[in-house]
């Protein structure tokens, strides 16, 4: 069954620190689409990226980063020189198929409050 | 603002009754997705509408049926309710026709119900 684990419940750093937030999935698709998305404290959703199981390549978005691993099936999202306004919930989420169609799971979410 | 409008903002009601959720996607978008987030079973996937057709199909409830009209606004209706359907729904559109398209997802505000 398709799962993804975000161990860190709540993670606290001081501005200008970098902070990585864990993300292990399970599937046995081999085709597969892995999300990250950040909620911050006014309760929207917001998409942060979209990673297919074919590309392994990292990507840096500003001073957001992604590190996939088919290996460790991981991947981990890393904010350099986190801001306040980084402060908001995370989830990672994953899309697989199976024999009944389209799958989509989320993760708990990481709690991230980035202090002053 | 990410375009996409989701209608009412908040909504409370009792056991059993129905209730339909409005989303309109952004212009141009012709998927959207819905989902529901609530304390007890975090966020999940309910549904997916490409173009007027279901395309995939999460933890929805039977209870729960949702359609995509010619204008591409989409409402998800809730009958029957229960209060453990207390959450937030969100919707979210794209162009893609799947999760796994290169296109960005952009998601509404969310609409809260409370079931009392």
């Amino acid at each position: 069954a398709q799962k993804v684990t975000q161990a860190q419940t709540e993670i606290s750093v001081v501005e200008k620190e970098d902070v990585t937030l864990d993300c292990v999935y399970e599937t046995r698709d081999t085709t597969y689409y892995l999300f990250w998305y950040k909620q911050p404290p006014s309760g929207e959703l917001v998409f942060l990226i979209r990673r297919n199981s074919f590309d392994e390549q990292n990507e840096i978005s500003g001073r957001y980063s992604w590190n996939f691993q088919k290996s460790t099936s991981s991947f981990n999202f890393t904010i350099t020189a986190s801001q306040v306004v980084d402060s908001a919930v995370y989830f990672c989420a994953l899309s697989d198929f199976d024999n009944y169609g389209q799958n989509f799971v989320f993760g708990p979410g990481t709690r991230l409050s980035v202090l002053p | 603002d990410s375009g996409v409008t989701q209608t009412p903002k908040h909504l409370i009601t009792a056991t059993g009754q129905r209730v339909t959720l409005r989303c309109s996607p952004r212009s141009g978008d012709l998927s959207v997705y819905w989902y529901q987030q609530s304390l007890d079973q975090g966020l999940q996937f309910l549904i997916h509408y490409y173009n007027g057709e279901e395309r995939a199909k999460g933890n929805i409830l039977e209870r729960f049926s949702a359609q995509q009209f010619p204008d591409l606004h989409s409402e998800l209706n809730l009958s029957s309710l229960e209060l453990g359907d207390s959450a937030l729904y969100f919707c979210a559109s794209s162009a893609a026709p799947s999760s796994g398209g290169n296109n960005e997802q952009f998601f509404g505000p969310g609409t809260r119900l409370t079931v009392l």
